[in-house]
């Protein structure tokens, strides 16, 4: 286990419904990414926060925000759900933005929007 | 030029086997290239990293291969178990225009480990 927990679990919403999603990083790590992973796909990077501040966005429209709290825990945001949302939604923290860093990823969000 | 191709989508391997995963870059500003392992229900795992400045990385039984030249790089299992049976994905992080990375890892497609016992 990486000691990145995420919350909750699976999540059911309806079209045009909003949802927050709710990460916590390892204990030592100051960066949380997000990423979408559809069935059958590789993780597409949604954004990455660090020192509460979004430092790099992936090719996702602004109904997806996220925040970065003082202890470093993070929130992802999707408004006007749409069906094709659904997916696994990951967060991954690491100790800094700089180079190399390992990525650790948390078990995941299951989002479905019906 | 982001995009990083795995493949093959899918292998079957007999226990104690080698599997070999490839993947393929175009973006030279890629400078870490991770490997991770997925067990359905689970999140992605780092199995083993690897920078451009080396050709092989080896941690137990996970070997990585690059070849800078060429823009590609390689997993291999070795003595491959059943319980290396999940699904394998590449990666890669680029530096960003102050040369630092920010972070994006863009992954490949993904293989589909089996071993059979």
């Amino acid at each position: 286990e990486t000691g990145v927990t995420q919350s909750p679990t699976h999540l059911i919403k309806t079209r045009g419904q909003q949802v927050t999603l709710r990460c916590s990083s390892q204990s030592g790590h100051n960066t949380v990414s997000w990423y979408q992973q559809a069935l059958g796909q590789g993780p597409q990077f949604i954004f990455q926060y660090y020192r509460e501040e979004e430092n790099g966005r992936g090719n996702f429209p602004p109904r997806f925000s996220g925040l970065q709290f003082p202890n470093y825990s993070s929130e992802l945001n999707v408004n006007a759900l749409e069906l094709d949302d659904s997916a696994l939604y990951l967060c991954a923290s690491s100790r800094s933005s700089g180079t190399g860093n390992e990525q650790f990823f948390g078990p995941g969000t299951r989002l479905t929007v019906l | 030029q982001q995009q990083v191709k795995q493949s093959p989508q899918s292998l079957i391997v007999q226990k104690g086997g080698i599997s070999i995963i490839n993947c393929a870059y175009e973006n030279t500003a890629f400078d870490y290239f991770p490997w991770y392992q997925q067990f359905p229900g689970k999140g992605p795992a780092l199995l083993i990293a690897i920078r451009p400045d080396v050709s092989e990385k080896k941690e137990g039984r996970f070997t990585i291969s690059f070849n800078k030249s060429a823009k590609q790089f390689s997993l291999h299992i070795m003595d491959s178990q059943p319980g290396d049976s999940a699904t394998y994905f590449c990666a890669a992080k680029a530096r960003n225009a102050g040369g630092t990375s920010y972070g994006k890892l863009t992954f490949g497609q993904g293989t589909i480990l089996t071993v059979h016992p």
